[in-house]
C-alpha cells in the first residue's frame, strides 16, 4: 500500500521555468491538498480539492495552479518559478469534511529555484 | 479563517522528562490531528482526535472541542521524540485543513 506518492522528490529550477509536481493516492480518498513548508516554518495550504472535479484556493495560492486529474491524482503547477517559491511541497489526501477521517501525507518534494 | 496557535514554540527536555504541548483554535472544528515531523522532514500521524482522549504508548492526546483546545502529552521522553509537533484542524463546514504554528522539541541524552 503506497499511500500518497509525490514525484519528483527533488528539483532545481531556474527562475522563469515551469514545472508540475505530481501527487497520487491509492486510498480512494475524496479530498486532496497541496502545502508548502519554508525552512523553519509550518505548513501553509496552497490549494485543495474537496472532491473530484473541484478545486479551491488555500492560504497562499498566488503563483500556482492545480488540476484534479481524476480521483487519484492532484497536480500542482508553477508557471514561472521564482526564488520565493523555493520550499518543500507536501501533498495530502483524506476524507476531510463531512464524515471526516485522518489525512495522510506524501514524502514531500524539495524544490529550489535559482 | 480559523487561527491555530501552538505552545510552547520551543521546548528542550532531558531524556526521561514529561511534557505537554498545547493547540488552541479559534473556531469549532470537525477534524483535529497531531503530527510529528522528524528531522528528515517526514510527517508522521500521531493521533486523529477531534474530541475525547486517546493513548498510544508513551503518547496521549486530549481534545476539548467545546473549549477549543487540544493537548499532546509525551511521557518518559526519548531522543527520538525530537522534531516538530504540529496540530492541524478543519473548521466545521469547510474543507480547509489548516496547520498550527508548531512546537519544536529537542530531547537531550
Amino acid at each position: 500500500n503506497a499511500g500518497v506518492t509525490q514525484t519528483p522528490k527533488f528539483q532545481v529550477l531556474k527562475t522563469g521555468q515551469s514545472m508540475t509536481l505530481q501527487c497520487a493516492q491509492d486510498m480512494n480518498h475524496n479530498s486532496m491538498y497541496w502545502y508548502r513548508q519554508d525552512p523553519g516554518m509550518g505548513l501553509r495550504l496552497i490549494y485543495y480539492s474537496a472532491s473530484e472535479g473541484t478545486t479551491d484556493k488555500g492560504e497562499v495560492p498566488n503563483g500556482y495552479n492545480v488540476s484534479r486529474l481524476n480521483k487519484r491524482e492532484f497536480s500542482l503547477r508553477l508557471e514561472s518559478a521564482a526564488p520565493s517559491q523555493t520550499s518543500v511541497y507536501f501533498c495530502a489526501s483524506g476524507e476531510l469534511g463531512q464524515g471526516t477521517t485522518e489525512a495522510f501525507f506524501g514524502q514531500g518534494t524539495r524544490l529550489t529555484v535559482v | 479563517g480559523i487561527q491555530v496557535e501552538q505552545s510552547p514554540p520551543d521546548l528542550i527536555l532531558q531524556e526521561g522528562a514529561n511534557s505537554t504541548l498545547r493547540c488552541n483554535f479559534s473556531d469549532s472544528v470537525n477534524n483535529l490531528q497531531w503530527f510529528h515531523q522528524n528531522p528528515w522532514g517526514q510527517l508522521i500521524n500521531l493521533f486523529y482526535i477531534p474530541s475525547g482522549t486517546k493513548q498510544n504508548g508513551r503518547l496521549s492526546a486530549t481534545t476539548v472541542a467545546t473549549e477549543r483546545y487540544s493537548l499532546l502529552y509525551i511521557s518518559s521522553s526519548q531522543t527520538t521524540d525530537s522534531g516538530v509537533y504540529f496540530c492541524a484542524v478543519i473548521s466545521s463546514g469547510t474543507y480547509k485543513y489548516i496547520f498550527g504554528t508548531g512546537t519544536r522539541l529537542k530531547v537531550l541524552a
